[in-house]
């Protein structure tokens, strides 16, 4: 089955700093490739995705970059803020996502 | 709004008792997920379904069940509880096209003692 890996478990950078969340995955079928966020003692909820057929997809602070080929993609956030303080979850799939580890992001003020 | 809601919040049950953790959705989603979160190990998928009727197994379905008895009710049972199903239990809905994002519950937190 697909095999997750984010590498990073933790992560810390500067308020107003840039934060890079990287994810790799074992099954080329994957074509749809989500991020989600888990705030302490709460939920996973959705923050952003990129389907296969792209490459780049940006909104507002985040974008999420897909390398099909290394079978690679990854969360960029830009000018962090406390409350992007979180778990992040990647999560690729198609109709059944297969959840990564996490990387805890800290935004130290 | 849309949501899905898990019950009970927290649980508590005694090795070898039998535990059911509900799970109800009006996403009008063809899809449910039971996933447990345990640290070190991010979420895991113990079962889901297509829809009403359908349960399939996921990557730990050992020792759990799992019942779809419609489109807005997914159950997951523990027949017989142990130490080790410690954990955060998470249920979730998708439409089941491949493209879209899951809606999770707030969450289960069960300890078996």
């Amino acid at each position: 089955g697909e095999k997750v890996e984010q590498h990073e478990s933790t992560l810390s950078v500067r308020e107003g700093d840039s934060a890079v969340i990287n994810c790799t995955y074992t099954d080329t079928a994957s074509s749809y490739f989500p991020w989600y966020k888990q705030e302490a003692g709460k939920s996973l909820h959705f923050v952003i995705d990129i389907r296969s057929n792209v490459d780049r997809k940006q909104s507002q602070r985040l974008t999420v970059l897909l390398d099909k080929k290394a079978k690679r993609f990854s969360l960029h956030i830009t000018a962090t803020q406390p409350e992007d303080s979180a778990i992040y979850f990647c999560a690729p799939g198609g109709a059944k996502l297969t959840f990564g580890g996490g990387t805890r992001l800290t935004v130290r003020p | 709004e849309a949501a899905v809601t898990q019950s009970p919040r927290n649980k508590v049950a005694v090795t070898g008792g039998k535990v059911t953790l509900s799970c109800n959705q009006t996403n009008n989603h063809n899809n449910m997920y039971w996933y447990r979160q345990d640290t070190g190990h991010g979420l895991r998928l113990i079962h889901y379904s297509y829809g009403a009727g359908s349960t399939e197994k996921g990557d730990i379905p050992d020792g759990y069940k799992a019942s779809r008895p419609s489109q807005e009710n997914f159950s997951l049972i523990l027949e017989l509880a142990t130490p080790s199903q410690t954990s955060v239990y998470f249920c979730a809905s998708g439409d089941g096209t491949g493209h879209s994002d899951y809606t999770f519950g707030s969450g289960t937190r069960l300890l078996v003692i």
